[in-house]
């Protein structure tokens, strides 16, 4: 089951905060968060297990909420480079260990 | 490292025509995993590997597509006969350990089906 991701598009000044949504209707043992620049392979950002986690990678965090089934990426203080597409790809209990399925991304572009 | 490495770059190919599509994993890897991109569907696992067998292929669209891996370096997706419908960019990722973990990906393959 595909999460679904919100918004599906932000557009940011530098220096301003986004928070992006990644929301399943399964339950999850773990979430990924991926960054894809235009024409470019997505790159890993963060992992988050089951136990209701929070990681943080510079000025990127997200949190986990098992019993919601949701997670959220937050970038505070917007940098040019922030910009790209992000998506979360979920492990889902019962799935196969490997099998991540990725939502359909939200679309982020800072602006001078 | 050099990193996932996949060929070709791009692809155009006419309807009806066999492809290969090829990758490399990092060395040490053990998980390999191939997905499509699309406009419409987003990124879709396909397979994936685990030690140089197939765990999981339920995300092959059909028996038109076929992947193997004869060894830990190396990977072939293969499409006969191909459809304009299977233009799209197939990356190849690899990881290490645990399926859980940070999967590196390819550069990708632009395929593009006349």
């Amino acid at each position: 089951q595909q999460p679904v991701q919100s918004p599906q598009a932000v557009i940011l000044r530098e220096g301003e905060d986004a928070v992006i949504n990644c929301s399943s209707s399964k339950a999850l043992y773990s979430v990924h968060w991926y960054r894809q620049k235009h024409g470019e392979a997505p790159v890993f950002l963060m992992i988050l297990l089951k136990g209701g986690e929070q990681k943080g990678h510079e000025k990127i965090s997200a949190s986990f909420n098992e019993k919601k089934q949701q997670s959220s990426l937050y970038l505070t203080a917007s940098q040019l480079s922030y910009s790209g597409t992000y998506f979360c790809g979920t492990g889902e209990y019962g799935g196969s260990q490997g099998n991540l399925i990725f939502g359909k991304g939200t679309k982020l572009s800072v602006k001078p | 490292d050099a990193g996932v490495i996949q060929s070709p770059r791009h692809e155009v190919t006419e309807m009806g025509q066999e492809v290969t599509l090829r990758c490399k994993p990092i060395s040490g890897h053990d998980y390999l995993f191939w997905y499509r991109q699309t406009m419409m569907r987003g990124l879709e696992l396909l397979i994936y590997f685990n030690n140089n067998v197939p765990i999981d292929d339920s995300g092959m669209p059909e028996d038109r597509f076929s992947a193997k891996m004869p060894n830990a370096s190396f990977s072939t997706l293969k499409i006969q006969p191909s459809e304009p419908r299977d233009s799209a960019v197939y990356f190849c990722a690899s990881s290490l350990g645990h399926s859980y973990n940070e999967q590196f990906f390819g550069p990708g393959t632009r395929l593009t089906v006349l």
